[in-house]
């Protein structure tokens, strides 16, 4: 099973801010097979990144993928208020399809 | 436009089992792969295994193999999921999600509360 880290746990930022969360694989993973996703309280998560840097349909442009192998990142560039949520990294390369533990970006 | 419509609440008993069903619209339902994942109260995100709804083929987590089954009936665009052997750790939200890689459409999530 491919276990994902993702640190921090929590970011405290202030809108307009820049974030930048990490995700670490317990092995190399195909690119084309990460996801990076958000989730609000009460509501079911939401694709932001695929294939480790491609936007989702509707995703801005404020939201950036990058890395490869074992190593991937989420770049928010500035902030919004409804940037404030929780954030999954995922892996579907290989069965189980795994998910991290979760960043919550909270508002500082 | 792509929906997921998932079934109501439940609240089961220890050892009892489950079925969530999750009615698709919007896209041709054989297209995708269909997941299935929970959410523990305030804790993260768990895949339980998907199916593939033109053939029926499952591949399940290791976890849950023996506990749980998806099937998907193709006449009425509707997934199930049911989950056997119930514990009060069973206790979440669950999921239906499309696929053909990432998850890229969700249902709104069904909470079950296993408790005696």
């Amino acid at each position: 099973e491919i276990v994902l880290t993702q640190s921090p746990g929590t970011l405290s930022l202030s809108p307009g801010e820049r974030a930048t969360l990490s995700c670490k694989a317990s092995q190399s993973i195909t690119s084309r097979s990460f996801a990076w996703y958000q989730q609000k309280p009460g509501q079911a998560p939401r694709v932001l990144i695929y294939a480790a840097f491609t936007r989702a349909t509707g995703i801005p442009d404020r939201f950036s993928g990058s890395g490869s192998g074992t190593d991937f990142t989420l770049t928010i560039t500035r902030l919004e208020p409804e940037d404030f949520a929780v954030y999954f990294c995922q892996q579907y390369d290989n069965s189980p399809f795994t998910f991290g533990p979760g960043t919550r970006v909270e508002i500082k | 436009e792509v929906q997921l419509v998932q079934s109501g609440a439940e609240v089961k008993r220890p050892g009892s089992t489950v079925r969530i069903s999750c009615k698709v619209s919007g896209y041709i339902f054989i297209d995708y792969y269909m997941h299935w994942v929970r959410q523990a109260p305030g804790k993260g995100l768990e895949w339980l295994g998907f199916i593939d709804p033109e053939d029926g083929k499952t591949i399940y987590a290791e976890k849950f193999q023996g506990r749980v089954t998806v099937t998907a009936d193709t006449s009425t665009d509707t997934a199930y999921m049911h989950l056997s052997s119930l514990t009060s750790e069973d206790t979440a939200v669950y999921y239906c999600a499309t696929s053909r890689g990432h998850f890229d459409n969700w249902g709104q999530g069904t909470l079950v509360t296993v408790s005696s």
